[in-house]
């Protein structure tokens, strides 16, 4: 009965290739998010959806593609993956816009080689 | 800008002894401070939030404290326990991105 949930917790791979992150909620929440936490920990936002539209879109590159089918899932496809890729990307979900409450998944390490 | 100042990086305290986290924050507008804690291999979790018609919130051995004239909020937490180790993250809200900024992060170590 995990609330939110992401796979793969552990992603290994080479510069250059593409790799996806799937992310599902289920707390019937309106609002989706993906957080980038590097090696010093820092937790900065990526992007929002509410209502599977993208209502945030931080300065990311074009690279990172995220994709939300429903309410309850928001993935995240990243191309032509880079060294400065490897982080911990979380996906969290809040009630709504002005919901205020982040419920964080338990995140999934990325190395890119 | 946005941005949210939090201090110490790093925190280690005996265990029973009292541990304090400040934070600031830029924007005047901001009236939601949330305190997150990330316990090793998890994701942050909420653990107690402040609004700025109030001062001050207890829940426990923890407390915020929100000084909105000098823009500075602080987590108190009181006769720490070993499993209060883990990484403490304030945030704010800034209603003008619609969005939480988040601190650098405190490492918060309890001696036994």
């Amino acid at each position: 009965d995990t609330a939110v949930s992401q796979t793969p917790k552990y992603l290994v791979t080479q510069m250059g290739n593409d790799k996806s992150i799937k992310c599902e909620q289920n707390l019937g929440h309106d609002t989706m998010y993906w957080y980038k936490q590097d090696s010093k920990k820092f937790l900065k936002i990526m992007f929002s959806y509410n209502n599977k539209e993208l209502i945030i879109n931080e300065t990311v590159p074009n690279r990172f593609s995220p994709k939300s089918p429903d309410k309850a899932h928001l993935n995240l496809h990243i191309n032509s993956l880079e060294l400065g890729d490897s982080a911990v990307y979380f996906c969290a979900s809040s009630r709504g816009q002005g919901a205020l409450e982040l419920f964080f998944g338990e995140g999934s390490r990325l190395t890119v080689l | 800008g946005e941005n949210v100042e939090q201090h110490p990086s790093t925190l280690s305290v005996q265990e029973g002894d009292s541990a304090v986290i400040k934070c600031t924050y830029s924007d005047s507008a901001s009236n939601y401070f949330p305190w997150y804690k990330q316990e090793l291999g998890k994701g942050p979790q909420l653990i107690i939030d402040i609004r700025s018609n109030v001062g001050e919130k207890k829940d426990q051995r923890i407390a915020v404290t929100l000084n909105k004239t000098a823009k500075h909020f602080s987590l108190h937490i009181t006769e720490t326990q070993p499993e209060d180790s883990a990484v403490y993250f304030c945030a704010a809200w800034y209603s003008s991105a619609s969005k939480i900024i988040f601190g650098s992060g405190t490492r918060l170590s309890i001696r036994p």
